[in-house]
């Protein structure tokens, strides 16, 4: 089975950086996406790392460390509009990868 | 493109009573998924299908039926409905490529069960 853990609350300044970081215990599994959720929203997917290392992607950027059971979430250049919650999943390897697990969210708020 | 469509947005039921959730998509994807998600929490998969014609149970199945009803259409049944399912309800899919993750999700279905 896989379980992932998120810090549940961060917050920042408009402009400043944050990382959202992600520690997981998982039998196997294909890869580690971010999401993005607003209040009374639907979840918008962010970032996906298949293999170990850095993805970028405009403000944001993903890292995924195997052998550390560990990633994160890197926003750069905070905008208010990047309040939101924000959830790591893993793909799991059972049924060709098709089973997805979401961690508990990080609620990250942005002040002026 | 419409991208995930789900209805009803917004649902009551007493308890004991059943009720369909509809999904659709039309971007072509091969797998479909049926999460809740409950204040506060994160997403639990109920029920998911990798491919037409087949269905697979999620993390908390209990409860719940599912209906790949062709490559479009995705549906979520409770049977008898209880308290404990008062939750918002999301239909998700993907192309179902193991090198991309891309889950599109609909907006929601916000359901209460008195």
């Amino acid at each position: 089975g896989q379980s992932l853990e998120q810090p549940s609350e961060v917050t920042a300044v408009e402009g400043a950086i944050v990382q959202i970081n992600c520690t997981y215990q998982t039998s196997g599994f294909y890869g580690l996406s971010w999401y993005q959720q607003h209040d009374g929203g639907a979840p918008t997917f962010l970032s996906y790392n298949a293999l170990d290392g850095l993805e970028e992607t405009g403000r944001f950027s993903s890292f995924l460390s195997r052998s550390d059971s560990y990633g994160y979430l890197l926003l750069q250049e905070l905008q208010m509009k990047d309040s939101a919650s924000y959830f790591c999943a893993v793909r799991g390897r059972d049924n060709y990868g098709q089973n997805f697990v979401f961690g508990p969210g990080t609620r990250l708020s942005v002040l002026p | 493109n419409a991208g995930v469509t789900q209805t009803p947005k917004f649902q009551v039921l007493k308890t004991g009573q059943s009720m369909t959730l509809q999904c659709a998509q039309d971007m072509n994807h091969n797998s479909m998924y049926w999460y809740r998600q409950d204040p506060g929490m994160g997403l639990r998969l109920i029920y998911y299908s990798a491919s037409e014609g087949t269905t697979d149970k999620g993390e908390v199945p209990n409860g719940y039926n599912v209906s790949r009803l062709n490559k479009r259409e995705f549906s979520l049944r409770l049977e008898s409905a209880a308290p404990s399912q008062t939750s918002v309800y999301f239909c998700a899919s993907t192309e179902g490529h193991l090198e991309t993750d891309t889950q599109y999700f609909g907006p929601g279905t916000r359901l209460t069960v008195l």
